[in-house]
């Protein structure tokens, strides 16, 4: 049981928009900065957004992160079959002094 | 360019202890401000986080973990070690090892990861 929580799956079509939602607590998300990580098929998992919407260098501006309270949301605008991934959600716990993650998202472009 | 690099034995038997070393370079563990974290993903399954090492030696543990796991650096060879105790099937997982350098436990880089299976 992971301490965020996120949608199991997502899909749309090819250059349609998903969002994918990660819920925590006043502990995590209210008070710490969220990333998100893109996870290609057998690859080490890639840092897609840090502090809450940041994009580092060379991530295209295709994906957006939110924040509002104790939640989270990562967007994808013009879908591509090279999106097709598990997406997670990440921070700092201030309660466990520990990062938590979410369970993963896998993302099916149609 | 910052690269970390896993390394240790494919496959332990239960019970056993098992040793990682996360080799850096591109940065330095001893630099103020720089965090390594490691990893684990069982097969098929979710990310779950084990134990952070900081540059001023502070360490953090998974709750869950914590009489099992032992991280540490060695600043003169610019690596990390994690020690996880009694190992059993269900540590069968790549782990990973990951960069953190803003303070905001964001992982910028990580590692490609190394898979142990536990078996007799």
């Amino acid at each position: 049981q992971s301490v965020l929580t996120q949608p199991p799956s997502v899909s749309a079509a090819p250059g349609q928009k998903v969002t994918i939602s990660c819920s925590g607590s006043a502990s995590n998300i209210a008070k710490n900065y969220v990333s998100w990580y893109q996870q290609l098929p057998k690859t080490a998992p890639k840092l897609l957004i840090s502090d809450n919407d940041v994009r580092p260098s060379g991530i295209p501006d295709r994906f957006s992160g939110s924040k509002s309270g104790t939640s989270a949301t990562l967007g994808i605008t013009g879908l591509q079959a090279g999106d097709e991934a598990d997406y997670y959600c990440g921070t700092w716990d201030s309660s466990l002094s520990a990062v938590v993650f979410g369970g993963g998202t896998k993302l099916t472009v149609l | 360019q910052v690269t970390l690099k896993e390394s240790g034995p494919a496959r332990v038997k239960p019970t056993q202890t098992l040793t990682l070393t996360c080799s850096l370079s591109g940065f330095s563990i001893g630099t103020t401000g720089m965090r390594v974290s490691w990893i684990r993903q069982p097969p098929g399954k979710a990310l779950e986080w084990l134990a952070r090492i900081d540059w001023d030696d502070d360490k953090f543990y998974s709750a869950s973990l914590r009489t099992r796991l032992t991280i540490s650096k060695d600043t003169s060879k610019n690596q990390v070690v994690l020690k996880m105790t009694n190992m059993d099937p269900v540590d069968t997982a790549t782990y990973f090892c990951a960069r953190e350098s803003t303070g905001r436990s964001s992982l910028d880089s990580w590692g490609r990861g190394t898979l142990v299976t536990v078996s007799s």
